[in-house]
């Protein structure tokens, strides 16, 4: 299994500012994947984030408003830029194992007012 | 590209009935198939998975799904309800072999009736 721990778990944020969540692994993982999950709704892949390449972000996402740091193969970032009241949400970094299971951090807790 | 529908964005069952819910999925190749679970104000927990071999996989809490892959459905199953069920779940779909994306469906929220 694998702990993932994310920070901020909360905040609350002016719009138009950024906020940078911060993902760390207890074990070395090549992937890292980076979810949201609005109020009430599914989780939505925003982007994977591979150790020593740019991220791959699915489509609706962009790297200007989601920029994904990916320094070592336990940490990654991921800010939210420019925020506005439709950015909040939650967000979960997640890993997958060798044998399929996803395991998911707390989740950051973002609204933007 | 993967992806699951789940039929029902709630479904309402009294406690001792049988709980049904209902997925789908679209894939271009085998997939794996998940349920997860997430009770209100939690984390994301695995119920079962389903990669290859036995098509009735069974999980924790007394859940069972099975694969039919002439239905393209992995639907969710357990005998009896319980109080403590009442969650929101999650049937996920990702392409065969380790370290794959997971791409979710919308959910299906249980309520269980006393």
């Amino acid at each position: 299994s694998a702990v993932i721990s994310q920070k901020p778990s909360r905040d609350i944020c002016q719009r138009g500012t950024s906020l940078t969540i911060q993902c760390q692994v207890d074990s070395q993982v090549t992937m890292m994947f980076w979810y949201r999950q609005q109020p009430g709704q599914s989780l939505t892949l925003i982007a994977t984030a591979n150790q020593g390449s740019e991220a791959t972000y699915e489509s609706g996402f962009v790297i200007d408003k989601f920029p994904i740091s990916r320094p070592n193969l336990t940490f990654s970032t991921l800010t939210v830029s420019n925020m506005s009241p439709e950015d909040s949400s939650i967000y979960l970094c997640s890993v997958v194992s060798v044998n399929t299971e996803a395991f998911f951090g707390q989740g950051t807790r973002l609204t933007v007012v | 590209a993967q992806s699951v529908t789940q039929l029902g964005s709630h479904v309402s069952v009294s406690e001792g009935a049988l709980v049904l819910l209902r997925c789908n999925y679209s894939s271009s190749v085998p997939p794996y198939l998940f349920w997860y679970v997430q009770y209100p104000n939690q984390g994301l927990q695995l119920l079962l998975k389903y990669t290859t071999g036995a098509t009735l996989v069974k999980g924790i809490n007394g859940f069972e799904a099975e694969f039919k892959k002439s239905e393209t459905s992995f639907h969710l199953t357990k005998p009896s309800a319980h109080m403590s069920d009442a969650a929101e779940y999650f049937c996920a779909v990702s392409d065969p072999g380790g370290y794959q994306k997971v791409t979710f469906g919308t959910g299906t929220k249980l309520q269980v009736i006393p």
